[in-house]
């Protein structure tokens, strides 16, 4: 079946770094699209970044360019996310996600960030 | 980016339907039919219900069903169940390899 396992997340002080990943497993992952996605603490769903099936090309949403980068590695099936001068309001809850006719399709559990000094 | 627009509230009582409208622009709801609808629990990773407007993943119930007119797009519940009781969430492809994600609805069972 479908897995998708976030790891990575913490405690980081304000300008600070974080790098997540994502382990897939269960399906042909150099075939699908890949989300991250986060949720801050009582908040709803934002989207974060997209990267292509085959690493070409990553795409992020305004609040988040510039400091973070996706990327991907199809021969370890893995999915990650590289936050630099995090802020407060980066605080959340990342879930990596498969992309399916631009739908985030399967999601992992997720794993929680914590911007704070 | 601006968030697409969902009422913050809906309730009904079981076996009643309810209807969530999501409320964008033609440069996302009303320009692409790829709007999709997901279900969250509490403390639980989001559930596609949704996508392409109005088609079901394998193993969401049909009592999840899409519609989409102009730039609004809509999910209706039907014999709403004590266990719809949940967030949902719209989302829509935009312009650029961009993607949206509506406010949140949270849905109550009488």
């Amino acid at each position: 079946q479908v897995q998708l396992v976030e790891s990575g997340g913490g405690v980081v002080q304000p300008g600070g770094s974080l790098r997540l990943s994502c382990a897939a497993s269960g399906f042909t992952f150099d075939n699908y699209g890949m989300h991250w996605v986060r949720q801050a603490p009582g908040k709803g769903l934002e989207w974060v970044a997209f990267m292509r099936y085959d690493g070409s090309r990553g795409f992020y949403a305004d609040s988040v360019r510039g400091r973070f980068t996706i990327s991907r590695d199809n021969a370890k099936n893995t999915l990650s996310l590289q936050m630099d001068s995090l802020r407060p309001v980066d605080s959340a809850i990342y879930y990596c996600a498969r992309n399916y006719h631009y739908a985030f399709e399967e999601w992992g559990q997720g794993t929680t960030v914590t911007v704070s000094s | 980016q601006s968030a697409l627009t969902q009422p913050a509230s809906v309730s009904g009582s079981p076996g009643q339907s309810i209807t969530i409208s999501c409320t964008g622009t033609s440069s996302d709801v009303g320009g692409y039919n790829s709007v999709s609808w997901y279900q969250q629990h509490p403390g639980k990773a989001p559930k596609l219900l949704i996508y392409d407007v109005n088609k079901w993943p394998s193993g969401v119930s049909n009592r999840f069903s899409g519609s989409k007119s102009g730039n609004t797009a809509s999910l209706s519940i039907s014999g709403l169940q004590a266990e719809d009781e949940a967030d949902y969430y719209c989302s829509s492809y935009t312009t650029n390899n961009i993607w949206v994600f509506g406010g949140g609805t949270r849905v109550t069972v009488l």
